[in-house]
């Protein structure tokens, strides 16, 4: 079965210091998604991406955070300047459309902000 | 502004039928439910979802009622790889969780 895939597994890093998170999904998906969870909290929303543009933003993805697809088959989450409430699991998902479609997730990458 | 409500935690015994609730009062007439379930850390994983008729699945079925006031998951045999958290979603743009219901099967 096709999946998301998300490197790395760990990511830690100094705050302050800029990470970008990566994810390949399924390769006919079109809606591309980033989701974040803090230890012991829900999964939040950050983002949904679709057509080179972001369609709809949580409050969390404030102007640190930026998306981008850079070529065919990447779907990245950067974040400019860590902070240590950053700390999470990170999640990628794709799906194939957004109205009665579901969500694909990778495994998620965990940053660590130290 | 959740749009859902789950009881917190149910125990459920292997092999047996588990029911999950979910309340959804302020449903619109073209949202879906949907339900997802994520075992420890692991990306959240679909179950199923439906508009108003009882849908069925090689994992779950889902039962809505007539109202679509509420609904349930139901697990039709559970086992201890079943222990999740288990979420359910009225979508409207985009899938945004709650707090879930960790149900945890027990031997």
């Amino acid at each position: 079965e096709p999946e998301v895939t998300q490197t790395p597994s760990h990511q830690v890093t100094q705050m302050g210091q800029e990470v970008i998170l990566r994810c390949v999904p399924i390769s006919n998906h079109l809606y591309f998604y980033w989701y974040r969870q803090i230890l012991g909290q829900k999964v939040e929303f950050l983002v949904s991406f679709y057509n080179n543009e972001i369609s709809e933003k949580s409050e969390i993805f404030d102007d640190q955070f930026s998306v981008e697809r850079p070529d065919g088959s990447n779907f990245t989450l950067k974040i400019r300047s860590t902070k240590l409430e950053d700390s999470a699991m990170y999640f990628c998902a794709s799906s194939v459309g957004t109205l009665r479609e579901k969500l694909f997730f990778g495994s998620g990458t965990q940053l660590s902000v130290l | 502004d959740a749009k859902t409500t789950q009881p917190t935690s149910m125990d459920c015994a292997e092999g047996r039928a588990a029911n999950l609730p979910c309340n959804h009062s302020t449903i619109s007439g073209n949202e879906y439910v949907y339900w997802y379930r994520q075992i420890h850390s692991q990306g959240p994983q679909y179950i199923i979802h439906g508009l108003k008729n009882n849908e069925t699945n090689e994992m779950a079925s889902l039962i809505i009622t007539e109202d679509r006031k509420s609904s349930t998951l139901i697990l039709p045999h559970a086992t201890l790889r079943d222990t999740a958290v288990y979420y359910c979603i009225v979508k409207d743009n985009d899938m945004r969780f709650g707090a879930g219901t960790r149900l945890t099967v027990k031997p």
